[in-house]
């Protein structure tokens, strides 16, 4: 069966650090994957979605990037980090890139918290 | 561009009462619609969802859900709320997004369980 990893699970990192957070995947092979975060109140935004090695697509302009060096890996990072980078960020997989109904499931997520 | 709302923000329901959790789509063709629960601090965990056919689809623990065309809605529903369905719920429709499949989320409803 597919299972999907995230870590760290929490992160506490001051304002102007680096973030590398990293997502994997088992048990299927070519996923899309995508990176989400989750605010307070705000529900869940789509940040990145990739469908291959390299392939990245970025659906909101923002101080993070992504990056997939391998097929079951897919990571997210950020150079410097800003307050407004706190939040809950979920990583997801599915398979049946050409359908609007594959379905999405999720990683356990990692809490991150700049201060 | 598509759109999910749930209208409820919180909802409190006492242990053995029924439950309905509303959601409502925008969408310019037949919709894929999901619904997913998160536990505080987990991932999200798919309950059911719709693609056709019948549209009252079953989902994992009691949970159903009823598609209306005319209403664009996706209800969520159980005959008899547990004290461990406390949680988040969240609503979705799956669309392409430049050839790739991606879900819009609502912002989710906060269900609160008393004894």
């Amino acid at each position: 069966s597919q299972t999907i990893h995230q870590w760290p699970a929490t992160l506490v990192q001051p304002v102007g650090s680096p973030l590398s957070l990293e997502c994997t995947v088992e048990g299927t092979s070519n996923p899309n994957l995508y990176w989400y975060r989750q605010a307070a109140g705000r529900g869940l935004q789509l940040l990145f979605y990739s469908v291959g090695i390299g392939q990245i697509s970025s659906e909101v302009p923002q101080n993070l990037s992504a990056s997939r060096p391998q097929d079951r890996q897919f990571i997210l990072s950020s150079k410097k980090l800003l307050l407004s980078d706190s939040g809950f960020y979920l990583c997801a997989w599915s398979i049946g890139a050409a359908t609007r109904g594959a379905t999405q499931y999720f990683g356990p997520g990692t809490r991150l918290t700049v201060l | 561009a598509q759109s999910v709302t749930q209208p409820d923000i919180h909802i409190t329901v006492s242990e053995g009462a029924s439950l309905e959790l509303r959601c409502n789509y925008s969408y310019g063709a037949t919709p894929y619609l999901f619904w997913y629960v998160q536990s505080p601090g987990q991932g999200l965990q798919l309950l059911l969802k719709y693609f056709s056919g019948d549209t009252l689809v079953q989902g994992i623990k009691g949970f159903e859900a009823e598609f209306k065309r005319s209403q664009s809605s996706f209800n969520l529903r159980k005959p008899s709320v547990h004290w461990s369905d406390a949680a988040e719920y969240f609503c979705a429709v799956g669309a392409m997004n430049s050839g790739y499949s991606t879900l819009t989320f609502g912002k989710g409803t906060m269900l609160l369980v008393s004894p």
